[in-house]
């Protein structure tokens, strides 16, 4: 079946420096893909999202690269800060159907003072 | 309220036991979903109700069952579970496949913490 394959499972950096995660999917129907953070003990929350027909995106300190022919896209978050530890979630969607919803397995991201 | 909702937010019960979890959203949204988060496991999605399709995950036990009377609620049936079956249990809503207009971006409740003894 389809599926989204998210690595690394856990990730530790020094604050200030980057994060990288990075993920891959399989379902050539897919042309949304959001990226969740789920801080402890609370929901996960859209932080940023890209769509199929573009390549990059930011949002301060936080950036999507998608590379559809690859079938991957990967989190960058920059200058990293206590609050930015949590599980990082990213997804694959397809527009055109509700079900066609694959989430990764999770990053835990910690920031080491 | 206003986002996604969910009650009761913890929830015990023991394995010959019948609850229901209720979801209810206020975002406008024609999708709800029902998803299941365990322990160093992806989101499970469990089932779909939208406008445009119903999607019953057939990997998921007869023991839940869901109910969507309207596209604003949702519920989760359970009857004898199984301890294996705590988990968090996560409602989401989005806005789907109509009018030209699509994009499926995932609004989370705050879930109901279910354990099973």
């Amino acid at each position: 079946g389809e599926n989204v394959e998210q690595h690394p499972s856990t990730l530790s950096v020094q604050e200030g420096d980057s994060a990288v995660i990075k993920c891959t999917y399989s379902d050539s129907a897919s042309n949304y893909f959001p990226w969740y953070k789920q801080e402890l003990g609370k929901r996960p929350q859209l932080i940023i999202d890209i769509r199929s027909n573009v390549g990059e995106k930011k949002d301060q300190r936080i950036a999507v690269t998608l590379n559809k022919t690859a079938k991957h896209f990967s989190l960058h978050i920059t200058e990293t800060q206590p609050e930015d530890s949590a599980v990082y979630f990213c997804a694959a969607i397809a527009y055109s159907s509700a079900s066609k919803i694959i989430f990764g397995s999770g990053t835990r991201l910690s920031i080491r003072p | 309220e206003t986002g996604v909702t969910q009650t009761p937010r913890h929830l015990v019960m023991g394995m010959t036991n019948k609850k229901s979890l209720k979801c209810e959203q206020h975002l406008g949204h024609n999708a709800m979903y029902w998803y299941k988060q365990s322990a160093k496991k992806p989101l499970e999605l469990m089932f779909v109700y939208s406008l445009e399709e119903r999607v019953e995950n057939n990997s998921v036990p007869s023991r839940f069952s869901p109910e969507c009377p309207n596209s604003s609620h949702l519920f989760l049936h359970l009857h004898t579970l199984q301890p294996e079956d705590s988990a968090l249990y996560l409602c989401a809503s989005s806005q789907t496949g109509t009018s030209g207009i699509s994009y499926n971006e995932q609004f989370f409740g705050p879930g109901t913490r279910l354990t099973v003894l």
